[in-house]
């Protein structure tokens, strides 16, 4: 049973445009929600993370919007470079648990 | 800091073989994870250590096994390699105890390929 589902599976995006990537999740214990971002060859890297107590978290080019009563959450890049071609993944868990439950991951490809 | 370590890069063996992986995490991260990376799969955990007690474990049968030392360096081990255990091996270290959400720091992984 698959607790996070992320869409899509693909994307493609134009340089300077807007990257979306949606996550739902079915456990409502969970009160963790980082993404991960994957270069070719490399490790995934801890890009950004959320708790449920605000429904909006920005790093820079990176949003995290959350909306807790649909159990949703999503990652909007802003003005999408080259160089933020990666495999994103987003995740869940709960206070206490270290595992975190992964989504299948997301291939981005940002066309220059 | 040093980032998590993982060796070797590559790996191909043959089905029936058995394979070693190792893990060193980030000094003073003493949660180790372990995952396995496929195309159509994504991230499937695999088991975790922390002070060399296996704490958690995934759904993978019992051919895949690991430890922890006291320096909290990792090994897992795949017996009786199947062609379907062909992957990139991810290990991550965290904080673990104490620091609830801590975040996984990823080491580069292993490939594996077994013909």
């Amino acid at each position: 049973q698959q607790q996070v589902k992320q869409s899509p599976q693909s994307l493609i995006v134009q340089k300077g445009g807007i990257s979306i990537i949606n996550c739902a999740y079915e456990n409502t214990a969970f009160d963790y929600f980082p993404w991960y971002q994957q270069f070719p060859g490399k490790g995934p890297a801890l890009l950004i993370a959320i708790r449920p107590d605000v429904s909006e978290k920005k790093e820079g080019r990176f949003t995290i919007s959350f909306n807790k009563s649909a159990k949703q959450f999503s990652l909007h890049i802003m003005d999408s470079q080259p160089g933020d071609s990666a495999t994103y993944f987003c995740a869940a868990s709960i206070g206490g648990s270290y595992i975190p439950t992964f989504g299948r991951g997301t291939s981005l490809i940002v066309h220059p | 800091k040093a980032g998590v370590t993982q060796t070797p890069r590559y790996l191909i063996k043959t089905r029936g073989q058995q394979v070693t992986l190792s893990c060193s995490p980030i000094s003073g991260h003493r949660s180790v994870s372990w995952y396995q990376q496929t195309p159509g799969q994504g991230l499937q955990f695999l088991f975790e250590y922390f002070s060399e007690t296996q704490r958690n474990k995934g759904n993978f049968p019992g051919r895949f096994s690991g430890r922890q030392f006291s320096n909290s360096r990792s090994e897992m081990n795949v017996s009786t390699l199947e062609l379907g255990d062909s992957a990139l091996y991810l290990c991550a270290s965290s904080l673990g105890a104490g620091a609830n959400n801590s975040p996984l720091h990823f080491g580069n992984g292993t490939r594996l390929t077994v013909t």
